[in-house]
């Protein structure tokens, strides 16, 4: 089955700084690959997703880059406010079948004022 | 419009008890999930279903249950549990196979 790897898995940036979180997964089937933001005591929500037909994407501040021949994938956040800390998460899937989602271990983000 | 909704949203439960984690879903999704989340974890997938009718195992399914037979609803059942089921719970559901909404979470210690 797919495995994704996220890094790293705490990251602290000063607010205005850009921050970058890396995932790579294992499985060449996987085509789609979204990244959800997790706020504390809430549920996961979707901020950017990618599918394998296009190498980047972007969405204001928020950025997603593709590389299907290196398997891996990263998001990148410009001009970090402190309501971008918070748990982020990739994940990776094949858009076949009945396929599922794969999430990394996820990344916490903290952004200081 | 309220999206996923679990209830309850925190529950203590002695070790060999039994409990239903309820989920119900007002998008007319199809599909619906149950994830755990365990600190430094990510998410693993405990039971999904494509529609009314169609449950499957996910990557954790040891332990626990599902019935699916409303496109709303999908509860998840713990029989006998244990402290290895002391976790967050998050169902979701969606209308492809792949883009998820996530409920608020239910926060479950098995003492």
């Amino acid at each position: 089955g797919e495995n994704v790897e996220q890094h790293p898995s705490t990251l602290s940036v000063q607010e205005g700084d850009s921050a970058v979180i890396k995932c790579t997964y294992s499985d060449s089937a996987s085509n789609y690959f979204p990244w959800y933001k997790q706020e504390l005591g809430k549920g996961p929500q979707l901020i950017i997703d990618i599918r394998s037909n296009v190498g980047e994407k972007k969405d204001q501040r928020i950025a997603v880059t593709l590389n299907k021949t290196a398997k891996h994938f990263s998001l990148h956040i410009t001009e970090t406010q402190p309501e971008d800390s918070a748990v982020y998460f990739c994940a990776a899937a094949p858009n076949s079948g009945y396929s599922t989602l794969t999430f990394g271990k996820g990344t916490m983000l903290l952004v200081s004022p | 419009n309220a999206g996923v909704t679990q209830t309850p949203k925190f529950r203590i439960l002695k070790i060999g008890q039994s409990m239903t984690l309820q989920c119900a879903q007002d998008m007319n999704h199809n599909y619906m999930y149950w994830y755990r989340q365990d600190p430094g974890m990510g998410l693993k997938l405990i039971y999904y279903s494509v529609g009314a009718g169609i449950t499957d195992k996910g990557e954790v399914p040891n332990g626990y249950n599902v019935s699916r037979s409303t496109t709303e609803d999908f509860p998840l059942r713990l029989e006998l549990a244990a402290p290895s089921q002391t976790s967050v719970y998050f169902c979701a559901s969606s209308y492809s196979q792949v883009e998820a909404f996530f409920g608020q979470g239910t926060r479950l210690t098995v003492v």
